[in-house]
């Protein structure tokens, strides 16, 4: 099943903070995030692993409640580029391997 | 540079025809995937392929078809069962936990 994300859509001024969640009915071992801009490929932000371990962006921190099965996206002092859809993937695996599994994104504008 | 291509960019096919979407990479990764995006589904997996000569449907596989021949290649043909294949489609592969994705193709079947 698709991972839920909310808002759909966040407005932002410069500077201003947003959150975005991510949950999922299954038991989650792992969520990914991905940014995709306006008329560009969805580029990977970090991921965040069972046990704690957060790995990538710098500038954008994630948490990752394993009880609750969600994951939240924290943008702080938003910046302009910023702007674009995030989206939550989190892992379905088999026999055959793992695939990400994606929500249907959220879109953030931020303007000046 | 190391990346990865799909062409065309857009690529316009009438109803009733199969139209196959190219995607090459050349990072050497193992692991291959198609999505289809539209407005406001999100990414929604068609087939991924983790090794050379074997892959797996995805969510939303009916009325495609693909094949990895090659490590670097894994080709998407849309058939004509597809009941509505105008999207816009992405490839990616990975290597290890991030996904690396092509520029797109946008195909308009009228």
């Amino acid at each position: 099943q698709q991972p839920v994300q909310s808002p759909q859509a966040v407005i932002l001024r410069e500077g201003e903070d947003a959150v975005i969640n991510c949950s999922s009915s299954k038991a989650l071992y792992s969520v990914h995030w991905y940014r995709q801009k306006h008329g560009e490929a969805p580029v990977f932000l970090m991921i965040l692993l069972k046990g704690g371990e957060q790995k990538g962006h710098d500038k954008i921190s994630a948490s990752f409640n394993e009880k609750k099965q969600q994951s939240s996206l924290y943008l702080t002092a938003s910046q302009l580029s910023y702007s674009g859809t995030y989206f939550c993937g989190t892992e379905r695996a088999n026999q055959a391997g793992t695939a990400l599994i994606f929500g249907k994104g959220t879109t953030l504008s931020v303007s000046s | 540079d190391g990346g990865i291509t799909q062409s065309p960019k857009y690529l316009f096919r009438k109803e009733g025809q199969n139209v196959t979407l190219s995607c090459e990479q050349n990072l050497n990764h193992d692991a291959m995937y198609w999505y289809r995006q539209d407005p406001g589904q999100g990414l929604r997996l068609i087939y991924y392929s983790q090794i050379v000569n074997d892959f797996q449907k995805g969510d939303i596989a009916e009325g495609y078809s693909v094949s990895r021949e090659k490590k670097e290649s894994f080709p998407l043909t849309v058939t004509s069962a597809q009941k509505n294949p105008t999207a816009f489609y992405l490839c990616a592969s990975s290597w290890g936990y991030e996904q690396y994705f092509g520029p797109g193709t946008r195909l308009t079947v009228t």
